[in-house]
């Protein structure tokens, strides 16, 4: 089945403890996209990958890391979380930047930082 | 700067009733415009997209009507059912130097009552 992974789906952290995300993609896509989602702002786009070794900051990558050594892997790294980190992140991918099939989103990561 | 500005919030709407959803932006560099369901607990997920050399676009119950020269776009969803109950996003897709980039609306919680 043609699919983005994320993992894990659910994760309580503490303030400042390392953590990443994973995100895989099985549809050999080229473009891959995290995204944060919070009460009344909708999705915002934290990175994005044009394609391996391709990245870019999106509208909100202040505290986020992120790599693309391999096509189908695209993960997220907080390198020092904070409460303001707390959200519902997604991961997306679409075959490539002018490509009409939308993105492909996966089924989110429900971040907690305490 | 919200790139797509997205009405309204929240609409509560009868069965069997039209959902009007609507989208505007500012900027010109978008070449595509996709509009995503979202169920809770679940990812968005693409539902219609539209290219602005096209006025409208028909999909079963849910038409897209464009007008390029008032940069606005809207979701009507036709004949409602309970089953459409979501939250919609309405978004725009960059080209040139934001090629790929999907810019998204904050989201219309639609409640389809009985």
């Amino acid at each position: 089945e043609a699919q983005v992974t994320q993992n894990p789906r659910y994760l309580i952290t503490v303030t400042g403890k390392k953590l990443t995300v994973t995100c895989s993609q099985n549809m050999n896509h080229e473009y891959m996209s995290w995204y944060r989602q919070d009460p009344g702002l909708g999705l915002r786009q934290i990175y994005y990958s044009m394609n391996v070794e391709v990245t870019d900051k999106g509208d909100v990558p202040e505290g986020y890391k992120v790599s693309r050594k391999e096509k189908r892997n695209f993960p997220l790294i907080l390198e020092s979380p904070s409460p303001n980190q707390t959200s519902l992140y997604f991961c997306a991918s679409s075959p490539d930047g002018r490509a009409n099939y939308g993105y492909t989103f996966g089924s989110g990561t429900r971040l907690t930082v305490v | 700067q919200q790139q797509v500005k997205q009405s309204p919030q929240s609409l509560i709407v009868q069965k069997g009733g039209i959902s009007i959803i609507n989208c505007a932006y500012e900027n010109t560099a978008f070449d595509y415009f996709p509009w995503y369901q979202q169920f809770p607990g679940k990812g968005p997920a693409l539902l219609i997209a539209i290219r602005p050399d096209v006025s409208e676009k028909k999909e079963g119950r849910f038409t897209i009507s464009f007008n390029k020269s008032a940069k606005q776009f809207s979701l009507h969803i036709m004949d409602s059912q309970p089953g459409d109950s979501a939250t919609y996003f309405c978004a725009a897709r960059g080209r040139g130097s934001t090629l790929g980039r999907l810019y998204f609306g904050r989201g219309t919680q639609l409640t389809v009552w009985p």
